[in-house]
C-alpha cells in the first residue's frame, strides 16, 4: 500500500531565506508524487508533479523538488522565501488503484516572518 | 482552458436539513470527478469518486451521498445533516486513467449548527 510522511507539520521561515519541506513515500511500485498548496480557505493548487523522468523537478513559484528512490524522499524547496508562500502544503503520492485517486500527506503548514 | 466551479462558497445549516452542494467542470470532456472534505485543521479525506454518468464510488460510508447526472456535473448531498458534516467540501477533476494529477474546485466551507 502507499502512504506519504510529511515531517513537520509546521515550520517556520524568514522572508528571504530558504524553504525546506519534507515528505517521505512508502510505495510498493514507481510512484507518481506531487506536491499542492493551499491558501486559507482556497482549493489546492498543483505546485509540480514527478512522473519518473527527471529526477529534479521545478514547479511553479521558485518551487522545486528531488526525488530521491534510495531514500523514498521527495522534499520540496525553494531558495527564497516570499511572504506570499505562507500556506499550508501537501505532499501527495499517487494511488496504485488507478482512477487517478491520490493519497494526501496531513500537511505543513508554512509561516513566513518578516 | 478548463475551469472548476463549486457553489455555495459558504454555507451555513441546521443539525437535521438538507444539503446539496454542486460542482461543474468546463472545458474538458468525461472527466474523473472527486469530493473530499477537510475538517478543520486536518488533511484531505476523499469522500466519493466518478469515472463517468451515474457510476459513483464511495470510500467512507457515512451520511453524505453523490451523484453525477450529467457528464461534468458533481452533486453531494445529505438528506440529515450532523454536526460533523461540518468542513470545507472541495471538488476536484482529472482526466485519463493512470497516475495523474487532480485539479480542485475552490471549495465550500459548510457549517452545522
Amino acid at each position: 500500500a502507499q502512504s506519504v510522511t510529511q515531517l513537520d507539520s509546521h515550520v517556520s521561515v524568514s522572508e528571504g531565506t530558504p524553504v525546506l519541506l519534507r515528505c517521505n513515500y512508502s510505495s510498493s511500485y514507481s510512484p507518481s508524487l506531487f506536491w499542492y498548496v493551499q491558501h486559507p480557505n482556497k482549493g489546492l493548487q498543483l505546485l509540480l508533479k514527478y512522473t519518473s523522468a527527471a529526477t529534479l523537478v521545478k514547479g511553479i513559484n521558485g518551487f522545486e523538488a528531488e526525488f530521491k528512490k534510495s531514500e523514498t524522499s521527495f522534499h520540496l524547496t525553494k531558495p527564497s522565501a516570499h511572504m506570499s508562500d505562507a500556506a499550508e502544503y501537501f505532499c501527495v503520492v499517487s494511488d496504485q488503484g488507478g482512477y487517478n485517486k491520490l493519497i494526501f500527506g496531513a500537511g505543513t503548514r508554512l509561516a513566513v516572518h518578516p | 482552458s478548463q475551469t472548476i466551479h463549486q457553489w455555495p462558497a459558504t454555507l451555513v445549516q441546521p443539525v437535521g436539513s438538507p444539503l446539496s452542494l454542486e460542482c461543474t467542470v468546463e472545458g474538458t470532456s468525461n472527466p474523473n470527478l472527486y469530493w473530499y472534505r477537510q475538517a478543520a485543521g486536518r488533511g484531505l479525506q476523499l469522500l466519493f469518486y466518478s469515472v463517468g454518468i451515474g457510476q459513483i464510488s464511495s470510500e467512507v460510508p457515512q451520511n453524505l451521498s453523490a451523484s453525477r447526472p450529467q457528464d461534468r456535473q458533481f452533486i453531494l448531498s445529505s438528506k440529515k445533516l450532523l454536526l460533523s458534516d461540518s468542513g470545507f467540501y472541495l471538488c476536484a477533476w482529472s482526466v485519463g486513467s493512470g497516475t495523474y494529477e487532480q485539479y480542485f474546485g475552490p471549495g465550500t466551507r459548510l457549517t452545522v449548527t
